[in-house]
């Protein structure tokens, strides 16, 4: 079993939609989680760090759940621009680990 | 603010032959990484640095070598480069610790003739 998966999709939504991605994780001595944005052919960015208690930044809400080992990331009224792979990541045991990522694909 | 730069953006090169990635960064970040990233498989770590002189293995390590004699460079290299060596490979750095976010320079994409 992977570290960290994620469904690759991917998501086709119409603008304005709500979306929503999960991701497991296999080593619960997980410490750190984070959520990444990457455009086509560019590099990863940090969208959200994610905290047990969850948390929300503008559209976007990041969810943890230790006892079944997941994390979420919700998009609230999508837009255009929201277009791009999401990379899940998990920190501990000294290092990130991504996952693949999952595609979103926001249409007219 | 230049933040993390990489070079060169684009490599093409023959097997057998060494290259070298670079990497710099301007905020005087602790920590520095190099990752591959190629379809199906995600990000994966090949060497990371903690400080100027200390380097440790990723993932991935088996045909990289690097080094960091100063705290905002750390460069990659190929020392003999092979087809499956061909891929994106990112540089990113962090200012405090290894499970901490991570910030990206743009890539430089590798193709390995």
């Amino acid at each position: 079993r992977k570290e960290v998966e994620q469904d690759p999709g991917p998501f086709n939504v119409p603008e304005g939609a709500t979306v929503a991605f999960n991701c497991t994780y296999s080593n619960s001595a997980s410490q750190s989680f984070f959520w990444y944005r990457q455009d086509c052919r560019k590099e990863p960015k940090l969208l959200m760090s994610v905290y047990s208690s969850g948390n929300e930044d503008g559209r976007f809400t990041a969810q943890l759940n230790r006892a079944s080992q997941y994390i979420s990331l919700l998009i609230r009224d999508s837009k255009l621009s929201d277009s791009a792979t999401y990379l899940c990541v998990r920190g501990g045991g000294n290092k990130l680990t991504f996952g693949t990522g999952t595609q979103l694909k926001v249409e007219l | 603010d230049a933040g993390i730069t990489q070079s060169p953006r684009y490599k093409i090169t023959e097997t057998g032959r060494q290259v070298t990635l670079m990497c710099h960064q301007t905020w005087s970040h602790s920590y520095m990484f190099w990752y591959r990233q190629d379809l199906g498989h995600g990000l994966r770590l090949i060497y990371y640095s903690a400080a100027a002189d200390i380097t440790d293995k990723g993932e991935v390590p088996d045909g990289y070598v690097v080094s960091r004699s100063k705290t905002e460079n750390f460069p990659l290299t190929l020392e003999s480069a092979t087809r499956s060596q061909t891929s994106v490979y990112f540089c990113a750095s962090s200012p405090t610790d290894v499970g901490q976010p991570q910030h990206f320079g743009d890539g430089t994409r590798l193709s390995i003739l």
